[in-house]
C-alpha cells in the first residue's frame, strides 16, 4: 500500500518571503499522480497543483512551484512571495495511475502561518 | 449546482444514534467519493462510486458504515449506533470521469456525544 508522510507539522514564514513543505511518499508502482491540496478553516480542499509521474518537469502554478526526485520519493512544494491569504493546512496525496484505484492517499498536513 | 455540496455542515449526535450525511455531486461527475478526515490528521478514504456503482469500499471502517448512491448523483453516508470515535469530518468529493481533477465539498462535521 501506499504511504504519503509531511513530516513538518507546522512551518511559518514572513509575508513576501519563500517557504518550502516537504514530503515524501512510498510506492511500488512507477506511474502515479501527486498533489498538494490546501485546506483553509472553511475545511474544503482546493487543489494547487498536480504532477504526473511521468513527466520529468517540475509543475508550476504562478507562486506554487514543486520540486519532484521520483528516484527519492520526494515531492516538495514551494511557495514564492507567500500572502497573508496562503494561511492554511497543506496536504500532499498520492493517486494511483490505475483505472478503479483512484482514491487519494494524504499525507498528516503542514499547518502554514504567514506572518504580517 | 456550481459545486459540491454537503449537508449538513455540522451534526451532533448521542453515542448510539443513527446519522445520514448527504453529498450533492457536481451535476454529470461519474465519480463521487468518501473520506474521513480526524482532528489535525489528513483525509483518510473510505469508499468510491462510478455512477450507482460501488467499486471500492475497503476504507469503511465497520459494518456500522454504509453508503449508497442509487440513481448515480446524490450519495448518503449512513453510520448506524455511532461511537465516539467516529467523531470527524466527513469529505465528499467528485471528479468527471476516473482520470480527472476531484472537487471537494466543505464537509460535514460529525461530534458523537
Amino acid at each position: 500500500a501506499q504511504t504519503v508522510t509531511q513530516s513538518q507539522p507546522e512551518m511559518s514564514v514572513q509575508e513576501a518571503e519563500t517557504v518550502t513543505l516537504s514530503c515524501t511518499y512510498d510506492t511500488s508502482e512507477s506511474d502515479y499522480y501527486l498533489f498538494w491540496y490546501k485546506q483553509p478553516p472553511s475545511r474544503q480542499m482546493i487543489l494547487v497543483i498536480r504532477q504526473e509521474a511521468y513527466k520529468q518537469q517540475n509543475a508550476t502554478e504562478n507562486r506554487f512551484s514543486v520540486n519532484f526526485q521520483k528516484a527519492a520519493k520526494s515531492f516538495s512544494l514551494k511557495i514564492s512571495d507567500s500572502q497573508l491569504g496562503d494561511a492554511a493546512m497543506y496536504f500532499c496525496a498520492y493517486r494511483s495511475y490505475l483505472q478503479g484505484a483512484q482514491k487519494l492517499v494524504f499525507g498528516q498536513g503542514t499547518r502554514l502561518t504567514i506572518n504580517p | 449546482g456550481a459545486g459540491v455540496s454537503q449537508s449538513p455542515r455540522y451534526k451532533v449526535a448521542k453515542r448510539g444514534q443513527d446519522v445520514a450525511l448527504r453529498c450533492d455531486p457536481i451535476s454529470g461527475h461519474v465519480s463521487l467519493f468518501w473520506y474521513q478526515q480526524a482532528l489535525g490528521q489528513g483525509p483518510e478514504f473510505l469508499t468510491y462510486f462510478q455512477n450507482e456503482a460501488q467499486l471500492d469500499k475497503s476504507g469503511l471502517p465497520s459494518d456500522r458504515f454504509f453508503a449508497e448512491r442509487p440513481e448515480g448523483s446524490v450519495s448518503t453516508l449512513k453510520i448506524q449506533r455511532t461511537q465516539q470515535e467516529d467523531s470527524a469530518v466527513y469529505l465528499c468529493a467528485s471528479s468527471l470521469d476516473w482520470n480527472t481533477e476531484a472537487f471537494f465539498g466543505q464537509g460535514t462535521r460529525l461530534t458523537v456525544v
